[in-house]
């Protein structure tokens, strides 16, 4: 059964830094998605992206976040400068467009 | 305001008895209503919608749009059962609509 694949699966990075989470969503899904989950919160939306551009995002995704689909197969979550409070989960799902959302199994960052 | 309340955030049963995880939501319009689950070291997958109204591994769920709820219920809970559960919401034009989540409740299940 195709999956959506995260990498890594762990990231830690010194505040400051750039970081790229990279997703490859089900082949021949067309709406993709970022969600992050802070540890003991909920898991909450960061962004939506259709068709090559942003469809919808929350006020989490503020001007240090980016999402690209840089080539036909991935789609890729910048953080430009990392702050603390961006340590989290961060899941990346994609769907066909009837609402089931497929989720990948999530890349940790932990911001130092 | 659109919001998922999960009220437990720790649900601890015998195998063999009910179980009901509780959610209810706010949404100004028609939702369409999931449960999530999250089993042990694994991904977030599917485990029921409101709109297929079938039963998965057990577990039913009816939503209820004069209490705003969509309670997941199983008769007899099974120890594999252990898991956490997410209750989420959806705007219902489809296409590229975002998941509101509540903030899970994990269910365990002693032998």
């Amino acid at each position: 059964e195709p999956e959506v694949t995260q990498t890594p699966s762990h990231q830690v990075t010194q505040m400051g830094q750039e970081v790229i989470l990279r997703c490859v969503p089900i082949s021949n899904h067309l709406y993709f998605y970022w969600y992050r989950q802070i540890l003991g919160q909920k898991v909450e939306f960061l962004v939506s992206f259709y068709n090559n551009e942003i469809s919808e995002k929350s006020e989490i995704f503020d001007d240090q976040f980016s999402v690209e689909r840089p080539d036909g197969s991935n789609f890729t979550l910048k953080i430009r400068s990392t702050k603390l409070e961006d340590s989290a989960m961060y899941f990346c799902a994609s769907s066909k467009g009837q609402n089931i959302q497929y989720f990948g199994a999530g890349t940790r960052l932990s911001v130092l | 305001a659109q919001r998922v309340t999960q009220p437990e955030k720790l649900l601890s049963v015998f195998k063999g008895a009910p179980v009901e995880l509780k959610c209810n939501y706010s949404y100004s319009g028609s939702p369409e209503l999931f449960w999530y689950v999250q089993y042990s070291r694994q991904r977030l997958q599917l485990l029921l919608r409101h709109i297929s109204r079938e039963s998965i591994k057990g577990f039913t769920a009816d939503l209820n749009k004069g209490e705003t709820s969509f309670h997941l219920k199983k008769p007899f809970a099974q120890e594999e059962d252990s898991a956490m559960y997410y209750c989420a919401l959806s705007g219902v034009s489809g296409g590229y609509n975002k998941l509101i989540f509540g903030a899970g409740t994990r269910l365990a299940v002693h032998p």
